[in-house]
């Protein structure tokens, strides 16, 4: 059953730490999304990958947010500095044509 | 740029009534056209989806048809059940192929809950 897995699950940190969240992408997938999602703003891109080459990271405060891909297995999202307004639900999906896979997003808590 | 209005929610329904939830969106060009859903503590899962004007995407009951005259996407169910309780949300990527899936832009989300 071919799913897309994040990790943590859950992470709770004091503002100031550094944070990295991890995503495997469905093997084979060739884009790799990260979201953010607020009761705010809803669901917001960050940042998308196309064959590990970023496409867009427009949606990501450049000063403390990078999202990379060391390898086709393997997405990651940092942030250094964390703040608590960065507290949110952060998704990562990949998708070959069409449809978006999600996986269950790790929900951050910055104190 | 691109965007997605959907009703406000929360919507509450009795168990087999109709279900309506309302999406418009603006764009350029031709975009596709998505229903994604979130059930509580996971990830989305797309619905349905329509690629091109007059088409009628449908899954599980629900549909929803491409409207490009009225830039529409309601999406419909005849008779919700308990399990349909969830949140929804209405989405479309640009036009374009560009040799895989394009960005996706969401509306805010209606959540659903259907009583017994």
């Amino acid at each position: 059953d071919a799913r897309v897995t994040q990790t943590p699950r859950h992470k709770v940190t004091e503002m100031g730490q550094e944070v990295t969240m991890r995503c495997q992408p469905i093997l084979g997938h060739n884009t790799v999304f990260w979201y953010r999602q607020t009761m705010m703003q809803g669901l917001e891109l960050l940042a998308y990958f196309r064959n590990r080459a970023p496409l867009d990271d427009s949606g990501m405060p450049k000063d403390r947010f990078s999202a990379e891909m060391p390898d086709a297995t393997l997405a990651t999202l940092k942030i250094q500095p964390s703040e608590p307004r960065d507290s949110a639900v952060y998704f990562c999906a990949s998708a070959l044509t069409g449809e978006l896979f999600f996986g269950e997003g790790s929900r951050l808590t910055v104190l | 740029g691109n965007s997605v209005t959907q009703m406000e929610g929360p919507v509450t329904l009795s168990e087999e009534a109709f279900l309506t939830i309302n999406c418009t969106y603006t764009a350029t060009g031709y975009p596709s056209l998505f229903w994604y859903v979130q059930y509580p503590g996971e990830g989305l899962q797309l619905l349905l989806k329509a690629t091109k004007a007059d088409d009628k995407g449908s899954n599980k009951g629900f549909e929803a048809t491409y409207r490009k005259e009225t830039t529409s996407f309601h999406l419909e169910k005849g008779s919700v059940q308990v399990s349909d309780s969830a949140v929804y949300f209405c989405a479309l990527s640009g036009s374009g192929f560009q040799g895989g899936s394009e960005k996706l832009v969401f509306g805010k989300g209606t959540k659903l809950t259907v009583n017994p």
